[in-house]
């Protein structure tokens, strides 16, 4: 699977919107683009994947970019209970392949 | 629709006994995933079962660590002779039988060897 980057952290005042990036330069045609969550203490929580079109669910938005070497997760309304670590992982999209977690955004939202 | 189900929740143990871990899986999943949290790291595949076979056992360490999914009940984590370096978060996911569908993961268990 291809590596992702992110920041190690980002802070993110309440009621903005908070935006993560992430580096898949590497990503070949057959990967999609998941990002999950882990709010402390807690099992990682998933909230979107995409192939190369954006995406939108009741949680976050996905933009993922023409060249798609690099996306951003949009959180469009951020609370306190966003705060978490978030992950960026590329998948195949055959199989039922594992998820190989990097080290992740830690976000931590401002009051 | 429950989600995934873990038991117990937290569970200590002695250098030298048994762990024993379960994971029910959302109900009309048939794959099972676990993976392993050590303290301030990140979050590591073990091992990847469908009912009654083991898929994918790439990240489980050789000795000691045993997993199954049997046709009938949970999947069970089994951790022979624990060391302290066995304590950690071990999360259980579970997807449904389509390829690629999405990873659904459980609230873990915590295990602490004294």
């Amino acid at each position: 699977d291809a590596k992702t980057t992110q920041p190690p952290s980002m802070d993110c005042a309440e009621g903005r919107a908070a935006n993560l990036p992430c580096n898949h330069s590497t990503i070949s045609g057959n990967e999609y683009v998941y990002w999950y969550r882990q709010i402390h203490s807690q099992g990682p929580q998933y909230i979107i994947h995409g192939l190369k079109n954006n995406e939108t669910n009741e949680m976050a938005s996905l933009i993922i970019t023409e060249d798609r070497k690099s996306s951003t997760l949009i959180l469009p309304h951020a609370t306190l209970r966003d705060t978490a670590v978030y992950y960026c992982i590329v998948r195949l999209n055959f199989g039922n392949e594992k998820l190989t977690f990097g080290t992740g955004t830690r976000l931590t939202i401002i009051p | 629709n429950a989600g995934v189900m873990q038991n117990p929740r937290h569970l200590v143990r002695r250098r030298g006994q048994e762990a024993r871990l379960r994971c029910s899986p959302m109900k009309g999943h048939s794959h099972v995933y676990w993976y392993r949290q050590l303290p301030e790291e990140g979050l590591k595949f073990m091992v990847y079962l469908q009912k009654e076979n083991i898929i994918d056992e790439s990240g489980m360490p050789k000795e000691r660590f045993s997993a199954e999914f049997p046709k009938e009940g949970p999947s069970i984590l089994r951790i022979q002779q624990v060391v302290r370096g066995d304590s950690a978060a071990y999360f259980c996911a579970s997807s449904p039988v389509r390829e690629l569908e999405t990873q659904y993961f459980g609230p873990g268990t915590r295990l602490l060897v004294l």
